[in-house]
């Protein structure tokens, strides 16, 4: 079975320091990863996804098959990136296996 | 272009009842997806439908329901509540239902009581 773990459910870092928040998933095929992003009273919006390796907000997220990891990174934090992010699968249909989800402050 | 709309935002209902949430996808979205989200739990996939046919279900119990409509408006239903039902519950529309993004409403908070 599909499986997504986020292993920290807080994380706290400095402004200007570096931010990796890990993800791990399980599955046996080629899945579809997303990092989702939820801002303080805000819907849940997607911040990107592993096919388009991309960089938003400065973030990136690099697939990592072999350790099947998608950890998301952003070398200098801001305070505005504090949010709830959430690790994200899909297996092909519009079934989202979601982490658990990793609580971001930035401190000032 | 208008975003996805959920309704109500918010309600309460009793042990017994049963609860009836909108969700109105973006224009010309045909794929719609209901999550529910707790403090436990987290985001849990209930259901998508595409073109008024039910293409995925996860995992719970039967008193969860849903519909699509011909205009991609989706309906979700919890019948005999439980005080566990208490939950926001997240919509999400995409185009096709394919491997792509979702855009999610704000979601329907439910209290049981």
């Amino acid at each position: 079975a599909q499986r997504v773990t986020q292993p920290e459910k807080l994380l706290s870092v400095f402004k200007g320091a570096p931010v990796e928040l890990k993800c791990n998933y399980s599955y046996s095929g080629s899945p579809e990863l997303f990092w989702y992003v939820q801002y303080s009273r805000q819907r849940l919006q997607l911040l990107l996804r592993h096919i388009s390796r991309e960089s938003i907000k400065g973030f990136t997220a690099d697939l990592n098959k072999g350790e099947t990891s998608f950890h998301l990174k952003k070398p200098f934090a801001q305070e505005e990136d504090s949010a709830m992010y959430y690790c994200a699968l899909s297996r092909g249909a519009q079934k989202l296996v979601f982490g658990q989800g990793t609580r971001l402050t930035i401190n000032p | 272009k208008a975003g996805v709309t959920q309704t109500p935002r918010y309600l309460i209902k009793t042990r017994g009842q049963q609860v009836t949430l909108s969700c109105s996808p973006i224009s010309g979205h045909r794929s719609v997806s209901w999550y529910q989200q707790t403090p436990g739990q987290g985001l849990q996939f209930l259901f998508e439908y595409f073109s008024e046919t039910q293409r995925n279900k996860g995992n719970f119990p039967g008193r969860f329901s849903g519909r699509q409509f011909s205009n991609s408006r989706s309906e979700m239903n919890v019948s005999t509540l439980e005080l566990g039902d208490s939950a926001l519950y997240l919509c999400a529309s995409s185009l096709t239902g394919g491997p792509t993004e979702a855009f999610f409403g704000q979601g329907s908070r439910l209290t049981v009581v």
